[in-house]
């Protein structure tokens, strides 16, 4: 069964950084590309950042601006997404989510259940 | 640009049908889609992935009552003999190269 369990989300003053994890089990996890995908309070899914199986490509939404970092570690079968210079508007619930190939961007297959980040002063 | 749009609402009877339209920008006709379902205080799930000449194939466990379809620049998520458990949003996500895009998402509603 496919499992992917995000952590490390909470309140952080605006500025400040955060990194999240995403910890992946019931697949090979080298072998499929990842996502980041978040969702303000109330509002609809929001792209964040993709990775290949292997790591060697990431894309990120424009309008991150290069804050967000994101990464991975096939042999811990983790991802990660390191936020830097947060904002109020980066407040929302961050979904790690697989995509169905190993190339970058396509189809995504499973959801993890979130994890929330809030940034407020 | 590669845009979806979704309308914001729809709405049937318990054991009815609803038919969602997810819409491709222009220039965007062939693309592939797919459907993801977001019930109250949950995370989204997988439907589908739909193609642009209507084959598609389901997420694990994801009820025959769902089904898609396709027309033109047109992607349809069709669920028939609704239930109580189908009030949720809906979004569709496609993607291109080295950018991944949503819908606005549409909220059904069972009456």
């Amino acid at each position: 069964e496919v499992q992917l369990v995000e952590s490390g989300g909470g309140l952080v003053k605006p500025g400040g950084s955060l990194r999240l994890s995403c910890a992946a089990s019931g697949f090979t996890f080298s072998r499929y590309s990842m996502n980041w995908v978040r969702q303000a309070p109330g509002k609809g899914l929001e792209w964040v950042s993709s990775i290949s199986g292997t790591g060697s490509f990431f894309y990120y939404a424009d309008s991150l601006k290069g804050r967000f970092t994101i990464s991975r570690d096939n042999a811990k079968n983790s991802l990660y997404l390191q936020m830097n210079s947060l904002r109020a508007e980066d407040t929302a619930v961050y979904y790690c989510a697989r995509g169905e190939t190993s190339s970058g961007v396509d189809v995504i297959d499973y959801w993890g259940q979130g994890t929330l980040v809030t940034v407020s002063s | 640009q590669l845009v979806l749009t979704q309308s914001p609402s729809a709405s049937a009877s318990l054991g009815a049908s609803v038919k969602l339209t997810c819409t491709l920008s222009s220039g965007h006709s062939s693309y592939a889609i797919a459907w993801h379902q977001q019930q109250p205080e949950k995370g989204p799930r997988y439907l589908m992935n739909l193609n642009s000449d209507g084959s598609h194939s389901k997420g694990d466990g994801v009820p025959d009552r769902f089904t898609g379809s396709s027309s033109g620049a047109e992607r349809y998520l069709t669920i028939s003999s609704l239930q109580s458990e189908d009030e949720a949003d809906y979004y569709c996500q496609t993607w291109g190269t080295g950018i991944q895009v949503f819908g606005s998402g549409t909220k059904v509603t069972v009456l």
